[in-house]
Parts: C-alpha cells; structure tokens; sequence
C-alpha cells in the first residue's frame, strides 16, 4: 500500500507570494492532518479535515487555509507568505479522527521563503 | 501549559547499551500516547501507541514504551541501540479535543 504522498517536496518563494501544498493520502484514510515543523516551534498542528470539513483548527493565522477532496486528498495554501513561513510542512493520514488511531506521515514540503 | 514534556534535547549512548527517551504528559482523563521517530529529511514514523491495557507496550525496531499512570510518564525503551537508530524521537499525546500534541523532540546519538 502506498504511503502518503506530498507534492512539491521543496518550493522556494518570495515574501508576498502564496503557496499550494498538496498531500494525498494512504488509500483508505479518510482524515488528513496538517503540521508545520520549525527549529524553534518544533512540531505545531496547523489542521485536521476529514470527509471534507475541517474538524480542528491550531493556532495560526487567517493565511493559513486548508481543504480537503471528496477523494480524501487535501491542499493547504499559504497566502501573502513571510520569511517566517519558511518550515517543513508535514502531512499525515489516518483511518478516521478517533484518538487511538495513529497518524502515517509523509515526506514533508520544504517551503523556503526569500 | 505543554500537554507532553521531553526534559533532554539529547540522549548519548553506545552502541550495544540500553537507549531510554523520556517523555512526561498531563491531560485529563485517559490518555492516548504516541512515540514517532524523524530520520534526517524524512516524515515522522509511527513506533507505538498507548491505548489501554498493559503498560508495557512494544513496537517497531525492537522498541518498546511503559505507561506509569502515577508519575504521568511513558518513556521509549530499546534493550540494545544500534547505530540505525540515531534519530529525532517525538513524543505526542491526543487532547481532549483530538488534537494530536506533540513534544519538542529528543535527538538520540548512538556511537559505534
């Protein structure tokens, strides 16, 4: 079974600029996560969708946005992008949003931010 | 307040001795604990879950984790580290909310 897939796996933008992450997930997951990993915040929750609605929401601002598809697979986008941006963006799936399910990550997004 | 503590950013051992990563947790009720492994340039993967039942929980890579309700810990435990195993360990816990909380990670060095 494939695990799960993120697309692009680096991207480098400018400050301003927005950005488009995508994640597909293990088949048969239906809830999606989404995670933003830093040196200095280490791993912090950015959203969690499942069968198209966002479910949970962390702490990050208004430019921070997220979706999921009827298939499961999710994109989130980052508007008007700060240098502080700049992190490895994970993606992880699960069977469903219960608490006893453990999350598969993928790979990670480098975004870079000039 | 952090809902999941990892007191050390680094744990050194030898090859071949026992590797212990610390991770201490407050939230309500029961709680659903997680440990997960970073390899360099890599996502998190899955080593074990705590759920219920007994408290000594084994997982991938020989690894293995023990619940203790009264002192709120559930510290990762490898009878022998190998060099493989050099990486960055994350404990997380599921909050009320389902939120999955993770800690500030614990890179582990295994020398030769």
């Amino acid at each position: 079974k494939a695990g799960v897939t993120q697309t692009p796996r680096y991207l480098i933008k400018t400050r301003g600029q927005q950005v488009t992450l995508s994640c597909s997930p293990i088949s048969g997951h239906r809830s999606v996560s989404w995670y933003q990993q830093t040196p200095g915040q280490g791993l912090q929750f950015l959203f969690e969708y499942f069968s198209e609605t966002q479910r949970n929401k962390g702490n990050f601002p208004g430019r921070f946005s997220g979706r999921q598809f009827s298939n499961s697979r999710s994109e989130m986008n980052v508007s008007t992008l700060e240098l502080g941006d700049s992190a490895l963006y994970l993606c992880a799936s699960s069977l469903s949003p219960g608490e006893v399910n453990e999350q598969f990550f993928g790979p990670g997004t480098r975004l870079t931010v000039l | 307040a952090q809902s999941v503590a990892q007191p050390e950013d680094q744990v050194n051992v030898a090859e071949g001795n026992p590797l212990t990563v610390k991770c201490t947790y407050s939230v309500s009720g029961n709680p659903y604990l997680f440990w997960y492994v970073q390899y360099p340039n890599r996502g998190l993967q899955f080593l074990l879950k705590y759920i219920t039942g007994d408290n000594l929980v084994k997982g991938s890579y020989g690894f293995e984790a023990e619940f203790n309700k009264s002192q709120t810990s559930f510290h990762l435990k490898k009878p022998s580290a190998l060099v493989s195993d050099s990486a960055l360990y994350f404990c997380a816990v599921r909050e009320s909310d389902y939120k999955l909380s993770f800690g500030a990670g614990t890179t582990v060095t295994v020398r030769a």
